[in-house]
């Protein structure tokens, strides 16, 4: 069946950007929307943003200044960036599959821990 | 955006007991509410879209009701997998947003 999984590392330091892949497992990235999601400690879900296996991207107004969203669909994965981190940037983030014309999420990674210390 | 409330923060229930929890949109998000069960180093789990329709796999113990801003998911009778942590997410309105979350936790 189809997995998710986040790599990346799991330490960053404050100001620096923080860089995380998820890799699609057992089907292909094509025709759905691919999301990154955290949950930050002691507090709820945030969406971060989606990509488009075709490139097209969508990110949360409050942190659409320092994300980018990748794709390669060659690798079946897609990637991460957020500039500038700071403490409150330290989550679990998790790479998400959401089907087209579907607002919810039916698949989901594991998460990863990420760290912002100096 | 959207804020979502989930109430209460921790829900002590016995195993075989019915679990009632809450979630609170701040504006009408309609029908477009999900539910999501995470267990500690799992995957989060799609249990609930549409507000009441089940996802493929998930027993029919869990139920889901409610439209508008207020909407409840009902565990019939909980079993020993079922304590875990459960988000609500509307699909409304961008950004998409989620609750803070509702702990299930042994009494």
């Amino acid at each position: 069946q189809v997995q998710l999984q986040e790599s990346g590392p799991g330490l960053v330091k404050p100001s620096e950007t923080l860089s995380l892949t998820c890799t699609v497992s057992g089907g292909s990235i094509n025709s759905y929307y691919w999301s990154w999601i955290r949950l930050p400690p002691g507090k709820g879900l945030e969406w971060i943003g989606y990509i488009y296996y075709s490139g097209s991207t969508n990110y949360s107004p409050s942190l659409k200044s320092r994300v980018t969203i990748s794709v390669d669909t060659s690798k079946n994965q897609f990637s991460l960036k957020l500039s500038s981190v700071t403490a409150a940037d330290t989550a679990v983030y998790y790479c998400a599959r959401r089907e087209v014309n579907y607002w919810y999420f039916d698949l989901w990674g594991r998460g990863t821990l990420v760290t912002v210390s100096a | 955006e959207i804020v979502m409330t989930q109430s209460p923060a921790t829900l002590s229930v016995s195993p075989g007991e019915r679990a009632t929890l809450s979630c609170r949109a701040s504006q009408s998000v309609s029908s477009n509410l999900a539910w999501y069960q995470q267990k500690p180093g799992q995957a989060p789990r799609l249990l609930i879209y549409g507000a009441s329709t089940r996802a493929t796999g998930i027993p029919a113990r869990f139920s889901g009701s409610g439209s508008g801003t207020e909407f409840t998911l009902t565990i019939s009778s909980l079993q020993s997998e079922d304590f875990a942590v459960y988000f609500c997410q509307q699909g409304n309105n961008w950004p998409l947003t989620f609750g803070g979350g509702t702990k299930v936790e042994i009494k």
